[in-house]
């Protein structure tokens, strides 16, 4: 089956850029997903990209996708102490429909 | 109502016991997920429900689960004989349409088994 893995610990400097990687092995997978889960609270839908796209911008967001090495990539520019969280690289598959999820990159913000 | 809500928030529990979670999904939504979310994971599928109809339970770990969703609309999650390795956050989602829409996330439920 599907598998997706994540560094599991990234720290910047608070205005500084993150970025946050992310392999998959399923080259059939159609929509990639980045969600951000903060501490006691639920998933967020950040952003997606569907598989026939490399690249998406959304304000201070860039999603990055290499379809020959299965990598997607998520940036943040200007990094704030807001975004401190987990964040989750989930795919989905096509014909099927659960999202399967890497393990979650923890992003600490230095002030 | 305006997200997906799920009762209760957090659930503790002897070991052995029988528990119920629920899922109240988007209004209208069709779709609707339970995934299992252990310490330091991701979240895991469990089931999947396309109305009232389970449409793929591959994800659930043994028997001893089973998820209802009589009218196509709440859900709930039922674990049998619970063991001390079920404790986890149980998320719920729901979408409007099966695949690739946005499956929209409840805040969860902690379930601990003591």
């Amino acid at each position: 089956g599907e598998d997706v893995e994540q560094s599991l610990f990234l720290s910047v400097r608070e205005g500084d850029s993150s970025v946050i990687n992310c392999t998959y092995t399923d080259s059939s997978s159609t929509y990639l997903y980045w969600y951000k889960q903060e501490p006691g609270a639920g998933l967020q839908l950040l952003t997606y990209i569907f598989s026939n796209m490399d690249m998406k911008q959304d304000q201070r967001l860039t999603v990055l996708l290499n379809k020959k090495d299965k990598h997607l990539s998520l940036r943040i520019a200007d990094t704030q102490t807001g975004d401190s969280a987990i964040y989750f690289c989930a795919v989905l598959n096509s014909g099927n429909t659960p999202l399967v999820f890497g393990k979650g990159t923890r992003l600490s913000v230095i002030a | 109502g305006a997200g997906v809500s799920q009762t209760p928030s957090n659930k503790v529990t002897e070991k052995g016991k029988y528990v119920e979670l629920r899922c109240d999904p988007i209004s209208g939504h069709t779709a609707l997920y339970w995934y299992r979310q252990s310490l330091g994971q991701g979240p895991e599928f469990l089931i999947y429900f396309q109305g009232t109809g389970a449409a793929d339970d591959s994800g659930l770990p043994n028997d001893r689960f089973f998820a209802v969703r009589p009218e196509g609309s709440v859900s709930t999650l039922k674990i049998q004989r619970t063991e001390r390795g079920d404790s986890a956050v149980y998320l719920c989602a729901s979408s409007s349409l099966a695949g690739g829409d946005e499956q929209f996330f409840g805040p969860g439920t902690r379930l601990t088994v003591l």
